[in-house]
């Protein structure tokens, strides 16, 4: 069954700090997306990536990077955690069908 | 850039009762975009509800219907008989015709509670 993972699902970080949101599909899918939602916006895509060992930018990727070591694995990282990061992440997996991960609740504290 | 715009918030509806939410589209991209309508139930991702990649065409699927209106650059969500099991976030979505793979551009979605 085709499926996207994402850890944690739930973190509160501190101002300033480094977090990182982890995401693993088993969908053998080459592409894949990080989106944010804030309340009262739709889905906003951060970086994205079409194979291994590169990211590209989405529409809003200032305070994000992205790291995708293989087909499987794609990560989200802030580097420096900002109030303005808190808002809820989404992972998908992209082939003819769509799959999301869960999300994860992000607080910046 | 291409725009999906969902007007209501949120919606409270009692079970049985018809149900509409609205999606118009703003895409400058292509003149043409595939339609989508996802649905996010509490503590799950979203889910593919239905699609449509032809203007004009009607998607249906667990009851739900939406057609792709290009005059109006619409399209609205409609079921005639909404069950309590339907509460969940909706939104709409849409993706350019560049590839399978292109990325969506999301609505802010729709709140749906039926109420027993």
């Amino acid at each position: 069954e085709a499926a996207v993972t994402q850890s944690p699902r739930s973190k509160v970080a501190v101002t300033g700090g480094k977090v990182t949101l982890s995401c693993h599909q088993t969908n053998n899918h080459d592409y894949m997306y990080w989106y944010r939602q804030d309340t009262g916006h739709g889905l906003r895509l951060i970086h994205y990536s079409y194979v291994a060992d590169s990211t590209e930018k989405g529409d809003i990727p200032d305070g994000y990077k992205a790291s995708r070591p293989s087909q499987e694995n794609f990560s989200l990282i802030l580097e420096l955690a900002s109030l303005s990061q808190t808002a809820v992440y989404f992972c998908a997996s992209m082939g003819p069908e769509v799959f999301f991960g869960k999300g994860t609740r992000l607080t910046v504290v | 850039g291409d725009s999906v715009t969902q007007t209501e918030g949120q919606v409270t509806v009692s079970e049985s009762k018809s149900l509409i939410i609205n999606c118009t589209y703003s895409a400058t991209s292509i003149a043409y975009p595939n339609l989508f309508w996802y649905v996010r139930y509490p503590g799950e991702g979203l889910q593919l509800l239905l699609k449509v990649i032809t203007a004009g065409q009607k998607g249906s699927s667990r009851g739900f219907e939406a057609t792709y209106n290009k005059e109006t650059t619409s399209f609205h969500l409609q079921k005639a008989s909404v069950q309590e099991s339907d509460s969940a976030v909706y939104y709409c979505a849409l993706s350019d015709r560049t590839g399978f793979a292109s990325a969506l551009t999301f609505g802010s979605g729709t709140k749906v509670i039926v109420l027993p």
